[in-house]
């Protein structure tokens, strides 16, 4: 069975720029959360999203957005990218709300 | 807001031996707890969870441990082998929606 995946693997950016981000959850499984893993540090809660619905959004700008699409995969996007925006960005899906979440390898987003 | 901490960031072992990661929460309210392991350029695996009905939760050569009066959770790992070599985070989700709190993390070095 295939796991979460995510695209791309790795990505660099100049300052100012913007990104996308995607995710395919894990089939069957309707809630993906996004997370931001800066070097060395556990990862940063971004965004969960449930049936195509925001649930919940942690301490980020507004520079940050998500959605969620009708075959529950996801993106990511982050608008006027800083140097610190680097970091791997992890995709995150469970069946329900509070569940076992299982992440996908990441995207490894640099900023120069 | 919530932390999830760790005492130990390096744990080094002998293969062979028991492995024991700290975790220390501050969220009275957290009721959910994954344990990831996290293994240098992918993301976070799930190794097992607990619920704070609970105190102790058995895996595979694994056990989680709960103590909601000190607030501590500890992942046990029986007859650890190089394979678990990797950082171990702990993560906390205080049925706020399912936005989960990670620790810093630990880096379990098992020496052969």
């Amino acid at each position: 069975d295939a796991g979460v995946t995510q695209s791309p693997t790795h990505l660099i950016k100049t300052r100012g720029q913007h990104v996308t981000l995607r995710c395919s959850p894990i089939s069957g499984h309707k809630s993906v959360s996004w997370y931001q893993q800066v070097l060395g540090q556990g990862p940063q809660f971004i965004f969960q999203y449930y049936e195509k619905e925001e649930r919940g959004r942690g301490n980020f700008p507004d520079r940050f957005s998500a959605r969620q699409f009708p075959n529950y995969s996801s993106e990511l996007n982050v608008n006027a990218l800083l140097l610190g925006d680097s970091a791997l960005y992890l995709c995150a899906s469970s069946t329900f709300l509070l569940d076992e979440q299982f992440f996908g390898p990441g995207t490894r987003l640099t900023v120069l | 807001g919530e932390s999830v901490g760790l005492h130990l960031p390096t744990l080094s072992v002998q293969e062979g031996d028991n492995s024991i990661i700290n975790c220390a929460y501050s969220n009275s309210a957290s009721d959910y707890f994954i344990w990831y392991k996290q293994e240098s350029g992918k993301g976070p695996q799930f190794i097992i969870d607990i619920r704070s009905n609970m105190d102790k939760r058995q895996g595979q050569r694994v056990t989680v441990l709960l103590n909601k009066t000190v607030k501590h959770l500890s992942l046990q790992i029986a007859a650890t082998q190089p394979g678990d070599s990797a950082v171990y985070f702990c993560a906390e989700n205080a049925n706020t929606g399912n936005q989960f709190y990670f620790g810093t993390g630990t880096s379990l070095t098992v020496i052969p």
